[in-house]
C-alpha cells in the first residue's frame, strides 16, 4: 500500500504570508494528488487536483506543485479565512488520505 | 446546485449493523462514481468505498472488506453503505462524496456533511 505523509503537522504564519505544506508518497503516484481544505466543523473542499490543477470557484492564492512522490500546496499570500486542516489525497490506486495539516493564524 | 445528504446513523452496539442512505439532487446521479469517506471525532480522513456511476463495480478499503457492502439505486439518486459486523473503531461521521465521472478513482468534488455512526455498548 502506497502511504501519504504531510509536514508540518501543524504550522501558524501571519497574515500575508506565504505558507507552503509539502505532501510525500512512499511510491510514485505521477500527479494523481489532491487537495483539501476543512475548517473546522464543515465539511472537506476541493482545492486542487491532478496535483496542480484550481478547482472552479478556488482562490489563485492557493496552487498545487509537483509530481510522482513530492507535492506542495501553497497558499501565496494566507488569509483569516484561511485556518483549516489542509488534506493530500491520492487516487492513482484506492484512495488514500495524508494525516493533515492544521494552518492557524500567527 | 449539487447536493448530498445522508442519513441512518446513530448508536450500534459491537456487532451490530446499521445502513446508511445519501440521497442526491442537482445532478445526472448515475453518470457520476460515488464514494463514502470516514472521519473519527478529532481525526484524519479514511477512505471506505467507491462504486461506479451503472453499480457494476464496487471497491472497499481493507478495514471494511467484507462487512461493509455499497450499493446505488439510480431510479432513486440514493447511495448506501450497508454495515455489519460493527466495531468500536468504525465510530466517525461518514460522508458519501461524488466523483467528477463515472468511474470511481478520482477526486471527489462534492461531500455530504456526513452522518454520526457511533459504535459502543
Amino acid at each position: 500500500d502506497i502511504q501519504m505523509t504531510q509536514s508540518p503537522s501543524s504550522l501558524s504564519a501571519s497574515v500575508g504570508d506565504r505558507v507552503t505544506i509539502t505532501c510525500r508518497a512512499s511510491q510514485g503516484i505521477s500527479n494523481y494528488l489532491a487537495w483539501y481544505q476543512q475548517k473546522p466543523g464543515k465539511v472537506p473542499k476541493l482545492l486542487i487536483y491532478a496535483a496542480s490543477a484550481l478547482q472552479s470557484g478556488v482562490p489563485s492564492r492557493f496552487s498545487g506543485s509537483g509530481s510522482g512522490t513530492d507535492f506542495t500546496l501553497t497558499i501565496s499570500s494566507l488569509q483569516p479565512e484561511d485556518v483549516a486542516t489542509y488534506y493530500c489525497q491520492k487516487y492513482n490506486s484506492a484512495p488514500g488520505f495524508g494525516p493533515g495539516t492544521k494552518v492557524n493564524i500567527k | 446546485e449539487v447536493q448530498l445528504v445522508e442519513s441512518g446513523g446513530g448508536l450500534v452496539q459491537p456487532g451490530g449493523s446499521l445502513r446508511l442512505s445519501c440521497a442526491a439532487s442537482g445532478f445526472t446521479f448515475r453518470n457520476y462514481a460515488m464514494s463514502w469517506v470516514r472521519q473519527a471525532p478529532g481525526k484524519g480522513l479514511e477512505w471506505v468505498s467507491g462504486i461506479s456511476g451503472s453499480g457494476g463495480s464496487t471497491y472497499y478499503a481493507d478495514s471494511v472488506k467484507g462487512r461493509f457492502t455499497i450499493s446505488r439505486d439510480n431510479s432513486k439518486n440514493t447511495l448506501y453503505l450497508q454495515m455489519n459486523s460493527l466495531r468500536a473503531e468504525d465510530t466517525a461521521v461518514y460522508h458519501c462524496a461524488k466523483v467528477p465521472f463515472l468511474e470511481w478513482l478520482s477526486w471527489f468534488d462534492t461531500w455530504g456533511q456526513g452522518t454520526l455512526v457511533t459504535v459502543s455498548s
